[in-house]
């Protein structure tokens, strides 16, 4: 099956700096899907994007299909940023997807 | 709008005893999963429906059902416990058929099992 890697495995930021957080994936795919998991553990969905770029206030998003990897970039980071932010991948449109194992983020004040 | 609902929140079941986990979507999707999460891991798929009147095995399906009851509501049941089912588990719905469609998922249940 499709194996979905992400790193880094741990990141500690002060408030306001930049980051990049990467996914690489080892097969075709065409759904990759972008979450945050906050400190309550509730799931949010930050980006549908099997590939291009999307942006969202302080986040986005660049999937190069062909190569197999996605990139998040998160800037002037907040406190509420903190969490783990995973990257799930398909075959297909739908949610039956693979989760990497997520890189946590702690942003500190 | 409340998107995902998940019932109970938290449960303790003690080895062998049965549970169902609840869970409904307002938005009119089609498809709804079951995940599990467990401690340093990911998120992995339990079971998934499609389309109401089907389901299918996700990538951890053993000691698991599942009930589409109809379009809004999608249970997950424990037949008989076991410590290894201690997780938190997540329903989640989409809708394919409108193309791009992000997951969205409900609150979690959080089951340990003793």
């Amino acid at each position: 099956g499709i194996q979905v890697e992400q790193s880094p495995p741990d990141l500690i930021l002060q408030e306001g700096a930049n980051s990049t957080l990467r996914c690489n994936f080892s097969d075709s795919v065409n759904n990759l899907q972008w979450f945050h998991q906050n400190p309550w553990g509730q799931l949010i969905n930050l980006f549908y994007i099997p590939s291009g770029t999307k942006q969202n206030g302080r986040l986005s998003a660049t999937t190069v299909a062909t190569e197999r990897y996605s990139l998040l970039y998160i800037s002037s980071s907040q406190t509420t940023d903190s969490g783990v932010y995973f990257c799930a991948v398909g075959y297909n449109q739908g949610g039956k997807l693979i989760f990497g194992q997520g890189t946590e983020l702690s942003v500190k004040p | 709008n409340a998107g995902v609902t998940q019932t109970p929140k938290f449960q303790v079941l003690k080895t062998g005893q049965s549970m169902t986990l609840q869970c409904a979507q307002d938005m009119n999707h089609n498809s709804m999963y079951w995940y599990r999460q467990d401690p340093g891991m990911g998120l992995r798929l339990i079971y998934y429906s499609a389309s109401e009147g089907t389901t299918d095995k996700g990538e951890v399906p053993n000691g698991y059902n599942v009930s589409r009851l109809n379009k809004r509501e999608f249970s997950l049941r424990l037949e008989s416990a076991a410590p290894s089912q201690t997780s938190v588990y997540f329903c989640a719905s989409s809708d394919p058929g409108q193309g791009i469609s992000p997951l969205h998922f409900g609150n979690g249940t959080r089951l340990t099992v003793t």
